[in-house]
């Protein structure tokens, strides 16, 4: 079983609409990360988390919420959506040392 | 704050040897990390550099200098399944937390 999953993998909505990505993880990490990717360009950190209590403003968080509902679920919210929101979503974690972030399979979102 | 660049698109030959180059404008970090990301899937981890010098995971090699603030990745016998855009990533020092990622360099390998 993958370690971090992503729900759901494809999504295509209209603008205005209010949408939920969701992570959970079973690597048992208390650093979990929500980043989005546009075609052509890196990742840009949206928002992250150090543990249930604890929530950080990334680059991009205009836009967005998040709710950490337990050390393995991370959820990210479009209050509402729109069009320039389309793009591939990736949650991830960390753990306490080194420079390894544990990537879910990504969330494909189109906002019409 | 955090600035990474690195080349948009590399092109090498199937066999060659390809080095994707990375340089910095940090305020501190604890390593030099590098992913491997295949069009639609999710960046799969390298290789971390925590101190200078060069680190060989089989065909792949890393190499940091901070003194100037360079980085690469050298991929050697190269193959088709190689295609794919990497990146580099720094951990920032002043927050352990936080991660910060090139823009990435798509690698095309040619038979």
């Amino acid at each position: 079983d993958a370690d971090v999953t992503q729900t759901p993998r494809n999504r295509i909505t209209k603008t205005g609409k209010r949408i939920m990505l969701e992570c959970s993880q079973t690597k048992g990490h208390d650093r979990m990360y929500w980043y989005r990717q546009d075609p052509g360009l890196g990742l840009r950190l949206i928002y992250y988390s150090f543990d249930v209590k604890d929530i950080n403003k990334g680059e991009i968080s205009d836009g967005y919420s998040v709710s950490r509902q337990a050390q393995a679920k991370f959820s990210l919210s479009l209050e509402s959506a729109i069009p320039n929101q389309t793009a591939l979503y990736f949650c991830a974690t960390s753990g306490n040392r080194g420079g390894e972030q544990f990537f879910g399979p990504g969330t494909r979102l189109t906002v019409l | 704050g955090q600035s990474l660049e690195q080349p948009s698109e590399v092109t090498a030959v199937e066999g060659a040897i390809v080095q994707i180059n990375c340089t910095y404008q940090t305020s501190g970090f604890y390593g030099l990390s590098w992913y491997q990301q295949h069009d639609g899937g999710a960046p799969t981890f390298l290789s971390y550099n925590a101190l200078d010098g060069l680190e060989e995971t089989g065909r792949f090699s890393s190499f940091l200098s901070r003194s100037d603030s360079y980085g690469y990745l050298l991929l050697q016998e190269l193959q088709m399944k190689d295609s794919a855009s990497y990146f580099c990533a720094v951990r920032d020092e002043s927050n352990f937390n936080k991660f910060y990622f090139g823009s990435g360099t798509k690698l095309n390998v040619k038979p």
